[in-house]
């Protein structure tokens, strides 16, 4: 089945640093989305690409989908305290069921030093 | 997009006992999602529910253990059964909200003791 691997698994920066995680699908996706769980929270959905090379930003925020469309990445810039929490990528496919699904990676969990 | 209400938002349960997660959304949806996120992890799709037919189990989920109830467009519940400390799990319901991203509810913090 479809599957999504992100890295680094952590990630501990310096408040003002700026934190890079990459995600790769093990197929072609067609769209690619993103994902933040602060602590103790539940996911919220941040963007969604959907073209080859696609560059989207949100204030300090950069997402990029590669011009395969099997990777991806998402860059903050110049990190604050507020950035701290886990974020996913997910990718579309159909499960061994089935259905439609959003297969989610692992994560990759950002720690901002003060 | 979409708000969901789950609940409860955590319980502390018996092992061998059951509970059941509600997941009331603001509008009507096709198709809602149940996940589950076991500390530390990603998300694990646990099943589909439509509206009018019975839910759809991934691997490794079976519907005696994890029966789940879509009476309507905007309502369903997911109960775990029997459960074990191998159970103790976050619980989350989603749907498709509009651009195609989730919406998640709260989630339901489950301890199975």
């Amino acid at each position: 089945g479809q599957q999504v691997m992100q890295i680094p698994q952590y990630q501990h920066v310096q408040e003002g640093e700026d934190f890079t995680t990459y995600c790769n699908s093990s197929t072609t996706l067609s769209n690619i989305q993103w994902y933040k769980q602060r602590p103790g929270g539940h996911p919220v959905f941040l963007i969604q690409l959907v073209k080859s090379g696609e560059v989207k930003k949100q204030k300090r925020l950069t997402f990029q989908f590669g011009e395969a469309k099997k990777n991806s990445s998402l860059h903050i810039t110049a990190t604050q305290t507020t950035d701290v929490g886990t974020y996913f990528c997910a990718g579309p496919g159909y499960s061994g069921a089935g259905s439609y699904q959003l297969t989610f990676g692992k994560g990759t969990k950002l720690s901002v030093i003060p | 997009s979409a708000v969901i209400s789950q609940k409860p938002s955590r319980d502390i349960c018996q092992r061998g006992t059951s509970l059941t997660i509600q997941c009331q959304v603001d509008s009507q949806v096709t198709m809602m999602f149940w996940y589950r996120q076991q500390p530390g992890q990603s998300l694990t799709l646990i099943a589909t529910a439509n509206q009018g037919s019975e839910a759809t189990y991934e691997s490794g989920f079976v519907i005696d253990k994890f029966p789940i109830s879509r009476p309507n467009l905007t309502f369903s519940t997911l109960t775990v059964s029997n459960m074990s400390p191998e159970d103790s799990s976050i619980y989350l319901c989603s749907v498709v909200g509009q651009g195609g991203g989730y919406t998640f509810g709260s989630g339901t913090r489950l301890t199975v003791v």
